[in-house]
């Protein structure tokens, strides 16, 4: 089993759409979580951090759910400029340094 | 703004070939990595180096070296390319923990073929 787990899509949605992706990971003493976005042939960069409390910013929403182990993302009011690929990314050591990454979910947002 | 330099973001290289992918950061940071990204496998770790002269393995380390004389400085090697190292290869570099917010700054890759 991967340590992160992503449903790789694609996800179709056309603009103005409300999309939400999954992330699930296998180890449970996991601390750190975060959602990072990578455009196509480009390199990923953060996107907002997941607190236990959950975290908003914008039209984006990272929740975590420590119980099932998941982590999701929700995007409302989908943008054509939100087409990218949405890795999910976990500490699974709690070291502050070694983190892992999902394979990644692709969003294509259509007119 | 961070700035994370790959020396080369296309390469094409043969079987048994010695291959160095260079990798600079301007912010200071502590931590740097090195990860390779292939299609349904996402990103995986190489090597991290949390200071100079200091690496440690990550999760698929065989068939890889890496230099840290700097600290700015980051060097993947590849002492004999096999076909099976044809990838993107991914810089990143972060603060130490303490200082980490989980963020990590990536280069833009090197787009490495193996012949």
């Amino acid at each position: 089993r991967k340590e992160v787990e992503q449903d790789p899509g694609p996800f179709n949605v056309p603009e103005g759409a409300t999309v939400a992706f999954n992330c699930t990971y296998s180890n449970s003493a996991s601390q750190s979580f975060f959602w990072y976005r990578q455009d196509c042939r480009k390199e990923p960069k953060l996107l907002m951090s997941v607190y236990s409390s959950g975290n908003e910013d914008g039209r984006f929403t990272a929740q975590l759910n420590r119980a099932s182990q998941y982590i999701s993302l929700l995007i409302r009011d989908s943008k054509l400029s939100d087409s990218a690929t949405y890795l999910c990314v976990v500490n699974p050591r709690n070291a502050g340094n070694m983190l892992t990454f999902g394979g990644g979910t692709r969003l294509m947002v259509k007119p | 703004d961070v700035k994370v330099t790959q020396s080369s973001r296309y390469l094409v290289k043969r079987t048994g070939e010695k291959v160095f992918l260079e990798c600079v950061q301007d912010m200071d940071h502590e931590n740097m990595f090195w990860y390779r990204q292939d299609p349904g496998l996402g990103l995986r770790l190489i090597y991290f180096s949390y200071d100079v002269k200091m690496k440690e393995k990550g999760d698929i380390p065989e068939g890889y070296s890496v230099s840290r004389e700097k600290k700015e400085r980051f060097s993947l090697i590849l002492e004999s390319a096999s076909t099976s190292q044809t990838s993107m290869y991914l810089c990143a570099s972060s603060f130490a923990a303490g200082r980490n917010t989980g963020e990590l700054f990536f280069g833009e890759g090197s787009r490495l073929t193996v012949l």
